[in-house]
C-alpha cells in the first residue's frame, strides 16, 4: 500500500512567520493529495488539497505545492495566526482504493 | 446539506464486551470509510463501504467488523474489546460518484474507552 512520511513531527513558530510541512508517497500513480487540521478534541477538517493535474493551490494564507517527480507535497501556511495551531495531517489515497494513507502529524504550536 | 454524524460519542466498555458504532454519511454520499486514532498509531484504516458492499479492508484484527445499510449508514462492531482497542474511532464520507480518491469528510468520532 501507500507509505507516506510526514515531516517535522512538532513545529513552533513565532504568530506572524510563516509555517512549512512536507509529505512524501510512495505510489507514483497517486492523484490526489488533501491536507486536515485537527484541533484538540475535534474531527479532522479539510483544509485544502491539491490533484496532480496542478503544481501548487492556494487558499488565502494557505497553500499546498506538489513535486510529482520528487513524489512529494508541501503544505505553507503564511502569517501565522494562533488558531493555527492544531495537528496537521496529509494523506495520499492509492489509486486502487478510497482508504486514506495518512502521515503521522505535525503538532503546530504558533506562540503569540 | 447536514455534516457526517457518529453515534454515541463516548462509549466506556470493559475487556471482552463487544461494541457497535454508527456512522451517517452526508446525505447522497455513499462512500463511508472508518478510521482508528490513537496517540501512538496516528490514522489507520479500518474499512470503506460503497453501496452495502466492503470494497476495501485495513490491516486490523476479524474482531474489527462493519456493514452498511441501503441509506448508507454504516456500523462498526467491534468484538472480545481489549484495552489497546481504546481509540477514537473516526468515519469519512465521501461524494457518491463511487470513485477513488475522492474528497473525505469527517465525522466528530466516537472515543472508545475500554476498561
Amino acid at each position: 500500500g501507500e507509505n507516506v512520511e510526514q515531516h517535522p513531527s512538532t513545529l513552533s513558530v513565532q504568530e506572524g512567520d510563516s509555517a512549512v510541512i512536507k509529505c512524501t508517497y510512495s505510489d507514483s500513480a497517486s492523484n490526489y493529495f488533501p491536507w486536515y487540521k485537527q484541533e484538540l478534541g475535534k474531527r479532522p477538517q479539510l483544509i485544502i488539497d491539491i490533484r496532480s493535474n496542478v503544481g501548487e493551490k492556494k487558499d488565502q494564507r494557505i497553500a499546498v505545492t506538489l513535486n510529482k517527480t520528487a513524489k512529494h507535497f508541501s503544505l505553507h501556511i503564511t502569517e501565522t495566526q494562533p488558531e493555527d495551531s492544531a495537528v496537521y495531517f496529509c494523506a495520499a489515497p492509492p489509486t486502487t482504493g478510497n482508504q486514506f494513507y495518512f502521515g503521522t502529524g505535525t503538532s503546530l504550536t504558533v506562540i503569540p | 446539506k447536514a455534516g457526517v454524524t457518529q453515534t454515541p460519542r463516548y462509549l466506556i466498555k470493559t475487556r471482552g464486551q463487544q461494541v457497535t458504532l454508527s456512522c451517517s454519511p452526508i446525505s447522497g454520499h455513499r462512500s463511508v470509510s472508518w478510521y482508528q486514532q490513537t496517540p501512538g498509531q496516528g490514522l489507520q484504516f479500518l474499512f470503506e463501504y460503497f453501496s452495502e458492499t466492503q470494497r476495501n479492508k485495513g490491516n486490523f484484527p476479524g474482531r474489527f467488523s462493519g456493514r452498511q445499510f441501503s441509506n448508507s449508514r454504516s456500523e462498526m462492531n467491534v468484538s472480545t474489546l481489549e484495552l489497546g482497542d481504546s481509540a477514537l474511532y473516526l468515519c469519512a464520507s465521501s461524494s457518491d460518484r463511487g470513485l477513488f480518491q475522492e474528497t473525505q469528510y469527517f465525522g466528530p468520532g466516537t472515543r472508545l474507552l475500554v476498561l
